[in-house]
């Protein structure tokens, strides 16, 4: 069972670089989030999707695009990279008629210089 | 708005011993409380939520509204338990509602 399946697992970048982390699902899950993880401040949603056409912003949305174009994928879009971006990045799915569980894919781990 | 805060970073308890993880949240409707745990280099999963009521792992977590606390309780701490804990919180008004994360507690298990 893959999951949540994130791609890629480590990138470094440049600042002003643009890249896309991508998520995929196959759980047919209707909710995606994206959050970022820092020492001390814990998991922090970015941004989230309850179905395809639809996003909305998160705790920390600024410098971040998401589209949601199918049901099993949400990509994270960073247009102009910054060294406040170096972060450890989760995307997360979870069923809306369910338990609430969320699924995390194993992380990114992103690293602006 | 929706918040949750976790206020110990790092809790050191001995093999044995009880444990106690303390998750306090606020928000202005109808919650539903889940605590999730990364292992080392596992994903972070689920490990209880308050609607379900059970004990994972020896685990527990009641939900006091009067408090607007979860806590995650232990009574024999294992040296496996050792990980970071996360509370988080999302709404039960609609299936929609967003998850949001507490800082986390880094949970060590001296042998």
């Amino acid at each position: 069972n893959a999951g949540v399946t994130q791609t890629p697992k480590f990138q470094v970048l440049k600042t002003g670089q643009s890249m896309t982390l991508q998520c995929a699902q196959d759980m047919n899950h209707e909710y995606m989030s994206w959050y970022r993880q820092d020492p001390g401040m814990g998991l922090r949603l970015i941004h989230y999707s309850v179905g395809a056409g639809i996003t909305d912003q998160g705790e920390v949305p600024n410098g971040y695009n998401v589209s949601r174009s199918t049901t099993e994928d949400f990509p994270l879009r960073l247009l102009s990279a910054a060294p406040s971006q170096t972060s450890v990045y989760f995307c997360a799915s979870r069923g809306l008629a369910g338990t609430g569980e969320l699924f995390f894919g194993e992380g990114s781990r992103l690293t602006v210089l | 708005a929706q918040r949750v805060t976790q206020p110990e970073k790092l809790l050191s308890v001995f093999k044995g011993a009880p444990v106690e993880l303390k998750c306090n949240y606020s928000y202005s409707g109808s919650p539903e409380l889940f605590w999730y745990v990364q292992y080392s280099r596992q994903r972070l999963q689920l490990l209880l939520r308050h609607i379900s009521r059970e004990s994972i792992k020896g685990f527990t977590a009641d939900l006091n509204k009067g408090e607007t606390s979860f806590h995650l309780k232990k009574p024999f701490a294992q040296e496996e338990d050792s990980a970071m804990y996360y509370c988080a919180l999302s709404g039960r008004e609609t299936s929609y509602d967003k998850v949001i994360f507490g800082p986390g507690t880094s949970l060590s298990v001296i042998p």
